[in-house]
């Protein structure tokens, strides 16, 4: 079982549309998680990072952390068709980026 | 600021041979990363360096693959003798120091990546 799952998607909506990207991570000990935007034949690029569990806003995006059921979510309001790309999200263990696969988000316009 | 340089941008081999992809980090960053990353699949750290110093390279095949990085600046990750599942994106990234929790806000700024193709 990997340490970080994540559903690949693709995941394609309307543009508009409210976006939810999710993860599950099977260590407890995770307590920082990253979410990453990665566009075709580009590097990643951190969007945000939350600590805990709890919220965190961030313009049009909102990072979720659910410790009890170990679960990440990355919500995108009013998607864009600019937020066409691999959405990936990590846990900071120690020194190290545990990543996810990352999923595919299609915005139709 | 310039960002994380990486060239080249794509190279293809046949299979036993060698190849050697090179990165020069954002100017300051004490830490640099290499990563793998195969398609469908998030990155996969080979090799950490702080400064001219190896932090990690646990997931590194080393009997293959080598990296260095002399001077604490640029950095060359080498393969030899290619196999097919090397095909993948190679992708440095830099940060001022390793991130870790009490550093978390040291983010990590990734290069376009080398796509290695091994036919």
């Amino acid at each position: 079982q990997k340490e970080v799952e994540q559903d690949p998607g693709p995941l394609s909506v309307p543009e508009g549309a409210i976006v939810s990207l999710n993860c599950t991570y099977s260590n407890s000990a995770f307590q920082y998680f990253m979410w990453y935007r990665q566009y075709s034949r580009k590097g990643p690029e951190l969007l945000m990072y939350t600590y805990s569990s709890g919220n965190k806003e961030d313009g049009r995006f909102t990072a979720q952390v659910d410790k009890s059921s170990k679960y990440i979510s990355l919500f995108i309001r009013d998607s864009q068709p600019s937020d066409s790309a691999t959405y990936l999200c990590a846990s900071l263990a120690d020194y190290q980026l545990i990543w996810g696969a990352g999923t595919k988000l299609i915005i139709k316009p | 600021e310039a960002g994380v340089a990486q060239s080249p941008r794509y190279k293809i081999i046949e299979k036993r041979q060698s190849v050697a992809f090179w990165c020069n980090p954002i100017s300051g960053h004490a830490t640099l990363y290499w990563y793998q990353q195969i398609l469908g699949q998030g990155p996969k750290l080979l090799i950490q360096f702080q400064n001219n110093g190896v932090v990690d390279d646990s997931q590194l095949p080393k009997d293959r693959f080598s990296a260095e990085r002399l001077k604490g600046v640029d950095s060359t990750l080498k393969i030899q003798p290619a196999k097919l599942e090397d095909s993948a994106v190679y992708l440095c990234a830099s940060s001022l120091r390793t991130q870790g929790a009490r550093r978390l806000n040291n983010e990590q700024f990734f290069g376009p990546g080398t796509r290695l193709t091994v036919l």
